[in-house]
């Protein structure tokens, strides 16, 4: 299989707190993008970083991406309860192939 | 911005029938189609890829005379789910990119059909 890992696979953190996923993946990207999904919803597309990127930030989200150890983290900065979700990240390899993580599922307590 | 539209968003069955998955692209061109499926608490599981005009290209251990692709135009794919029985319950999500866009990197995913086999 060519699905990621994502740890943790659970995480729980009162609000304001930060949260932190990580992605590994096994093949070789040209980017890895990170989806948000509300329970028994469609995804939502929150960021892109390129193979070439390192680091990238958007409002409370922060990616970096390691391409030497194939890994990806996530942080979210002073979360929010609305923030509860599973997070997914997805990488396209070259062959227009996309493959998502198996998800981390987060839980804000207000 | 883009967006993907799924019919139905819901569809009961009974074992044996056959249902249909449409994806369309409304207000862009889509020269790439994908199709997944998510059991409940998992993650996305790529069924295949199919290219406009193109025969669908299935990932291992996917059947393709079980699912049935077709993605006849740049606007619209379609899964078809043959012989339904109660383990092809889930949920199917489409997504679709436009290489020739402006953002040729992002999939838009459809809101997902939820499919229940009895």
């Amino acid at each position: 299989s060519q699905q990621g890992e994502e740890d943790p696979q659970a995480l729980s953190i009162q609000e304001g707190e930060n949260a932190t996923m990580n992605c590994s993946y096994k093949t070789s990207i040209n980017n890895l993008q990170w989806y948000r999904q509300n329970s028994g919803r469609g995804l939502v597309h929150l960021i892109l970083i390129r193979s070439n990127e390192r680091e990238k930030h958007s409002g409370r989200l922060r990616v970096t991406l390691d391409t030497s150890k194939k890994s990806s983290s996530l942080l979210i900065t002073a979360s929010r309860a609305a923030d509860t979700a599973s997070y997914f990240c997805a990488t396209d390899a070259s062959g227009n192939q996309f493959y998502f993580g198996t998800g981390t599922s987060l839980t804000v307590i207000p | 911005g883009a967006v993907v539209s799924q019919h139905p968003s819901r569809v009961i069955c009974k074992s044996g029938t056959s249902v249909k998955i449409e994806c369309r692209s409304l207000d862009f061109q889509a020269t790439t189609m994908f199709w997944y499926r998510q059991f409940p608490k998992k993650s996305l599981m790529l069924m295949a890829t199919s290219n406009e005009g193109s025969k669908a290209t299935y990932e291992q251990g996917v059947e393709k005379d079980k699912f049935l692709i077709n993605h006849a135009s740049l606007t619209l794919s379609t899964l078809t789910v043959t012989s339904a029985h109660p383990e092809d319950s889930s949920f199917y999500i489409c997504s679709a990119r436009d290489h020739r866009g402006p953002r040729p990197e992002t999939q838009y995913f459809g809101p997902g059909t939820r499919l229940l086999v009895l």
